[in-house]
């Protein structure tokens, strides 16, 4: 069975105090990692997909890396804009469906 | 991406009656699939929408409860049936945009059973 482990669950900054997000995962075999940003009372936003380990991708501030068991989300002087729950997910070789970890919620402070 | 609505965008319903919510996406469609999260938790997903057949459904999930009709490649619906309060929940759409098998989310609609 798959799993997604998130670390933190929440998470305080200053505004400019980097940082990062952990996404831990067990998957039989890994088509895909998905991270996501969601404010409250919407929907998730899609922000990046990783696919092989040492893949990174960037977008403004953040930054996330891949590895075989887990993926990191950095975020580089945050403002305060940046407060959000960040959702990983991840996406079996063998399915289209994906399994989600239960979030970091994230709050930047000015 | 593409622009993903959903209606309702909320509601408040009484206890045994059923709601449908539509989901339109603007874009090719390959895969679609509808989620349900539970207020502080993270998504679940009830079932993936198979254009011009039967949904398929994860486990504790059924179609009586939850059936879901997707009668082309860019609308589907999800109905909440015999609702009761611990059906109140946020339901999301979530459409897979040819070419890529990136999952996108509606805007959500958020049910209130009373």
């Amino acid at each position: 069975e798959d799993q997604v482990t998130q670390s933190p669950e929440a998470l305080r900054l200053q505004e400019g105090e980097s940082s990062s997000l952990n996404c831990s995962y067990t998957v039989s075999g890994l088509r895909g990692l998905f991270w996501y940003r969601q404010d409250p009372g919407k929907g998730p936003e899609f922000l990046f997909t990783l696919y092989s380990a040492g893949e990174e991708k960037e977008k403004e501030r953040l930054k996330a890396t891949l590895t075989k068991k887990e993926s990191f989300l950095h975020i580089t002087a945050p403002k305060p804009e940046d407060s959000a729950t960040y959702l990983c997910a991840v996406m079996n070789s063998g399915y289209s469906t994906l399994t989600f970890g239960k979030g970091t919620m994230l709050l930047v402070s000015p | 991406s593409a622009v993903i609505s959903q209606k309702p965008s909320r509601d408040i319903c009484q206890r045994g009656t059923s709601l449908t919510i539509q989901c339109q996406v603007d874009s090719q469609v390959t895969m679609m699939f509808w989620y349900r999260q539970q207020p502080g938790q993270s998504l679940t997903l009830i079932a993936t929408a198979n254009q011009g057949s039967e949904a398929t459904y994860e486990s504790g999930f059924v179609i009586d409860k939850f059936p879901i009709s997707r009668p082309n490649l860019t609308f589907s619906t999800l109905t909440v049936s015999n609702m009761s309060p611990e059906d109140s929940s946020i339901y999301l759409c979530s459409p897979t945009l040819y070419p890529t098998d990136t999952q996108y989310f509606g805007p959500g609609t958020r049910l209130t059973v009373l």
